[in-house]
């Protein structure tokens, strides 16, 4: 499949290792943010969810961390594997509106 | 898999064609939203639909346009192709406007 994302910023990690992703968003008013995963060739997975009345919320092996005081979103893999290797890409939208996606970041599992 | 089909899977177009894209959605899903996303960058939210109307448009010129059927699957049509318009073309489906969107994986159209 195609590549994704050839000059993104890119997280490398050991496999094992915990990986924390950064996602500044830009509108204050945005109150429903996603973190989507994306492997080469593929469409973007849906990983994890959070609305702005929370602060944090965990998935399997994910927690997302939400700070509205410096529009700050932090995607967190506990234990990270091979199979995490892709692009992720979070997006902020009104809850109901369309969503803004940010760049991405590429995460590279080191064996 | 999400379930979101997408046809073709790759297509190459000359400046000044026109080409439609099409979008199969989950099942029990009335929402379609398309975005664009050029190599190296986040999706670009084209527009939605929802049941057969559309519910919202992103910055994208009348020559993007789009349709949803009563089974609610969905093209992207666009015409006077320019070069620019290369781009990985995604749709995504959702169970009502405001919830969760799953992403089919995409038609990559190269424009010559």
């Amino acid at each position: 499949g195609e590549s994704v994302g050839l000059h993104l910023p890119t997280l490398s990690v050991q496999e094992g290792d915990n990986s924390i992703i950064n996602c500044a968003y830009s509108n204050s008013a945005s109150d429903y943010f996603i973190w989507y995963k994306q492997e080469s060739g593929k469409g973007p997975q849906f990983i994890i969810d959070i609305r702005s009345n929370m602060d944090k919320r965990q998935g399997q092996r994910v927690t997302v961390l939400l700070n509205k005081t410096v529009k700050h979103l932090s995607l967190q893999i506990a234990a990270t594997q091979p199979g995490d290797s892709a692009v992720y890409f979070c997006a902020e939208g009104l809850y109901g509106q369309n969503f803004v996606f940010g760049p991405g970041t590429r995460l590279s599992v080191l064996p | 898999e999400t379930g979101v089909t997408q046809s073709p899977t790759h297509l190459i177009k000359t400046r000044g064609q026109q080409v439609t894209l099409r979008c199969s959605s989950q099942s029990g899903h009335n929402t379609v939203s398309w975005y664009q996303q050029a190599l190296g960058q986040g999706p670009q939210f084209i527009f939605q639909y929802y049941r057969e109307e559309e519910n919202g448009r992103g910055n994208f010129p009348p020559r993007f346009s789009g349709l949803q059927f009563p089974n609610y699957s969905s093209e992207l049509n666009v015409n006077a192709l320019e070069l620019d318009d290369s781009a990985l073309y995604l749709c995504a489906s959702s169970l009502d406007w405001e919830d969760t969107q799953y992403f089919g994986p995409g038609t990559r159209l190269t424009v010559l």
